[in-house]
């Protein structure tokens, strides 16, 4: 079955710290994969994507994701956490027909 | 940059009524999709739409629901008669296809059923 998960419906991160945000996904064709971030009160704005070119996927604000196929995985990183990274996360899959199949997103919290 | 736009932001509604969501995707877009998002929960996939008919839909997208093109620019989601369990944050988004399935989101319309 297709599906996707995100461990860790809620992440904390001090300011200046690494974010690591897992994704995985269960797939029997080749995916894409897309990671968006939803700020409060607003709508899902595009972070990265990746359509089968290279594995290491750089984004907006400091963002990357990097592909492994051995480990079904597209986990969200950035080196260093600003306090504007406070939003919501959603991990997204195309698995080629026409809808994006959403994962439960993961709340990230910046700590001062 | 294009953008999809959505109106209203906020629709409060009585059970029962029909409501209209409205979307103006991006003008070269040829795809067209509903998604929702009830309060803290996934966002859901309702209906996709090409070419002024439906593609593909989801069971939350019973017959309670439809869709349409009207004149070129907008794309509508209706709900004849509301239920409680309606009330959800409701996306548009849409795609040309020729960018690796990128789906351009709209800034969602609230949908609160009393």
């Amino acid at each position: 079955a297709q599906s996707v998960t995100q461990l860790g419906s809620h992440v904390s991160v001090s300011e200046g710290a690494l974010v690591l945000l897992r994704c995985n996904y269960s797939s029997s064709v080749p995916p894409y994969l897309f990671w968006y971030v939803q700020y409060p009160n607003q709508g899902l704005q595009l972070l990265l994507k990746y359509t089968s070119a290279a594995t290491l996927v750089k984004g907006i604000n400091g963002f990357e994701a990097e592909f492994k196929k051995s480990e079904t995985s597209f986990h969200l990183t950035k080196p260093s956490a600003h306090m504007s990274d406070a939003a919501e996360y959603f991990c997204a899959v195309n698995f080629g027909n026409e809808k994006l199949t959403f994962g439960t997103g993961t709340r990230l919290t910046i700590i001062p | 940059e294009p953008e999809v736009t959505q109106t209203p932001s906020h629709q409060v509604t009585q059970m029962g009524q029909e409501v209209i969501l409205r979307c103006v995707p991006i003008s070269n877009h040829l795809y067209f999709y509903w998604y929702r998002q009830i309060l803290g929960q996934k966002v859901e996939f309702l209906v996709s739409f090409y070419n002024n008919e439906i593609s593909e839909k989801s069971e939350i997208f019973d017959d309670q629901f439809s869709v349409e093109r009207p004149d070129g620019s907008n794309f509508t989601l209706k709900i004849r008669s509301t239920k409680l369990e309606d009330s959800a944050m409701y996306f548009c988004a849409s795609s040309s296809r020729d960018r690796d399935y990128e789906q351009y989101f709209g800034p969602g319309t609230r949908l609160t059923v009393t």
